[in-house]
């Protein structure tokens, strides 16, 4: 069965970088497009940004453009997601989830979610 | 980045109907599929209806969406305590990227 497990609760200081993986079975992790999205306290969720795991080309969203690295590993078929310059806004539950295949436009599976806290 | 709009709350009794609005532009719901979500707090949200109005196996019909412009809906008819949630819809933007609703907390009275 399709399974996405992520990486521990992290606690991190302002202005640290953190990542988180998110390691992919029951299925072929190269096929298929892994997006990153984060739900702080209370909030909405909010996306990230994707990688193809097959040829590695990311998309970005504008507000983390410049602080988030999404890369992957095929051998491992794992996917992992960088956020640098961390601030306390950044205080959120992370997720990792599969897009469903190429053309079609939802998420099927879901990682259990990372916390990451960032203390003021 | 744009998101779309959903009302923060809706509450029905028990075997009632509620429905979840969902607006967004031509550049997102208008021109893409809409997907919603159920996320019980302290989980992982879990896929209801993709393609506008589709349900994956294992969720009951009761739940049941739809589209018509910029705008999307999610209904759930029979209403049952353990729908009790927060409900979130989604959709694909043309600069592919992805958009998230505000979210829906559902009370069942």
């Amino acid at each position: 069965q399709v399974q996405l497990v992520q990486s521990g609760a992290e606690v991190k200081k302002p202005g640290a970088s953190v990542r988180i993986s998110c390691t992919a079975s029951g299925f072929t992790f190269r096929k298929y497009e892994m997006h990153w999205v984060r739900q702080a306290p209370g909030q909405r969720l909010e996306w990230m940004g994707w990688i193809n795991a097959g040829y590695g080309n990311t998309k970005y969203s504008q507000k983390f453009q410049d602080r988030v690295t999404i890369t992957r590993d095929t051998s491992a078929s794992t996917a992992y997601m960088d956020l640098s310059s961390l601030r306390s806004e950044d205080t959120a539950v992370y997720y990792c989830a599969r897009r469903a295949d190429w053309g079609l436009y939802y998420f099927d599976y879901w990682g259990q979610g990372t916390l990451v806290t960032v203390p003021s | 980045q744009s998101v779309l709009t959903q009302p923060p709350s809706v509450s029905a009794a028990p075997g009632q109907k509620v429905t979840i609005s969902c607006s967004g532009t031509s550049t997102n719901i208008e021109n893409n599929y809409v997907s919603w979500y159920q996320q019980v707090p302290g989980t992982a949200p879990k896929l209801l209806i993709y393609d506008d109005n589709q349900r994956p196996s294992g969720i009951p019909d009761r739940f049941s969406g739809s589209k018509s412009g910029t705008s999307a809906t999610l209904a759930i008819t029979g209403l049952q305590t353990g729908d009790e949630a927060d409900y979130y819809c989604g959709s694909w933007d043309s600069s592919l990227s992805v958009v998230f609703g505000g979210g829906t907390k559902l009370t069942v009275l």
